[in-house]
Order: structure tokens, then C-alpha cells, then sequence
């Protein structure tokens, strides 16, 4: 079975140029989840799904920062326009459920950097 | 106040030595679920074992189990017959809902 796979898994971009990252999640998993890695801050939770619908968006860091699900195989997290403190890796997540012993399996992360 | 806490900044151990990296963690919910992920220099996030806040018995899982301790709130991973292969990062995390907070993290190099 194929894990989570995310596009593309390097991205270098100048500022202001808009970015789009993508997301296929484990087949049958419910959850989604994307998140961002930094030195500074390390994993922040930025949004996550739930049968394709956006339950929690607060970490999300402001209004540059937008995603969506439109099927249960497919998201993207946009940031439009992009900034050099945007630089980071972006990981996307999925489990099948949300209870405490449900498993999040993460993709390989995109490198974004951001000029 | 940090839900997870991983104080140690890096680890060294030889090669088929056992090491132990330390996790302490805060809530209030009596369910809750512990997991550990490893971050090679690949960069990829590796879940390696979980352990839920009502299991009686500590995780194990091949060369990796979990000393929790709940009453301390601690929940430690031990890495038994340490390979060069397990030079990495490791993430403690606590799940009480929907959500997975995560530690710093802790940087864990093998010598040959």
C-alpha cells in the first residue's frame, strides 16, 4: 500500500511568487493533516480535514496560508504570496481516525524555500 | 506551558549499546495516546511505537519499547541494540484529541 505522498518534494521560489504544495493521503484514511517543521519553532499543526472538511485552521499563520480538500485523495496548502520566513518543510499527514490510538503516517515532506 | 518536553539536546551511544531518551508530558484528559516518530537526515517522519494512557503493560515494538511511567507523566523510549541506522532525530508526541503536539525533539547519534 502506498504511503502518503506529497508534491513536489523541493520547491525553491522567489518572493511574492504564489506556491502550491500537494497532498494524497493514505486510501481510506478520514484524517488529513498539514504541518509545518522549522528549527525555530519545530512541528506546528497548521489545518487538518476530516472526510474532506476543514476542522481546525488555527494554526494556520495568517491569510497568506489557504488549503483545501476537494476529494478524499487530494489536498493543497497554497500560500500566495510567498515570503522568505515561509521557508520551511511542510509535511502532510493522514490517519484513518482521530482517537488517541489512531496513527498519523506522514509523507515525505516538501522543502520549500523561499528567496 | 509545553504539553511535551524533551530536555536532553543530544544523545551519543555506541553501536549495540541500549540508550534511553527521556519524555515528559502534561494533560489533564486521562485518555491520551504517546507516540514516537524518528527523523532520519532524509528527512522523513518514521512512526516507531504507541502507547495509550489506559495500556497496562509497556509498548514494545522489535528493538524499541516505551517505559511509561503515568504517574511521573513520563514515557521514555528505549532503543535496545543500538545500530548506526538509528542515528537520528526522535519526536515524542501526545494525542488527546484530534490533534498530535509534538516535543523538540532529540538529536540521537550511534558511534561505531
Amino acid at each position: 500500500d502506498a504511503g502518503v505522498i506529497q508534491s513536489p518534494r523541493h520547491e525553491v521560489t522567489e518572493m511574492g511568487q504564489e506556491v502550491t504544495l500537494r497532498c494524497k493521503p493514505i486510501s481510506g484514511h478520514d484524517y488529513l493533516f498539514w504541518y509545518r517543521q522549522t528549527m525555530m519553532r519545530g512541528l506546528e499543526l497548521l489545518i487538518y480535514f476530516n472526510n474532506n472538511v476543514p476542522i481546525d485552521d488555527s494554526g494556520m499563520p495568517e491569510d497568506r496560508f489557504s488549503a483545501k480538500m476537494p476529494n478524499a485523495s487530494f489536498s493543497t496548502l497554497k500560500i500566495q504570496p510567498s515570503e522568505p520566513r515561509d521557508s520551511a518543510v511542510y509535511f502532510c499527514a493522514s490517519s484513518a481516525l482521530a482517537r488517541i490510538t489512531d496513527t498519523q503516517y506522514f509523507g515525505p515532506g516538501t522543502r520549500l524555500t523561499v528567496l | 506551558a509545553q504539553k511535551i518536553t524533551q530536555t536532553q539536546p543530544g544523545m551519543f551511544v555506541q553501536e549495540k549499546e541500549a540508550v534511553t531518551l527521556d519524555c515528559t508530558y502534561d494533560t489533564s484528559d486521562p485518555s491520551y495516546g504517546l507516540f514516537w516518530y524518528k527523523q532520519p537526515s532524509s528527512g522523513e517522519m518514521i512512526f516507531l511505537i504507541y502507547q495509550g494512557s489506559y495500556d497496562q503493560q509497556n509498548a514494545t515494538e522489535g528493538r524499541y519499547s516505551l517505559n511509561f511511567q503515568k504517574a511521573r507523566k513520563s514515557a521514555n523510549l528505549v532503543i535496545s541494540a543500538s545500530q548506526l541506522g538509528d542515528s537520528a532525530m526522535y519526536f515524542c508526541a501526545m494525542r488527546e484529541d484530534s490533534k498530535l503536539t509534538f516535543g523538540k525533539g532529540i538529536t540521537l547519534s550511534v558511534r561505531p
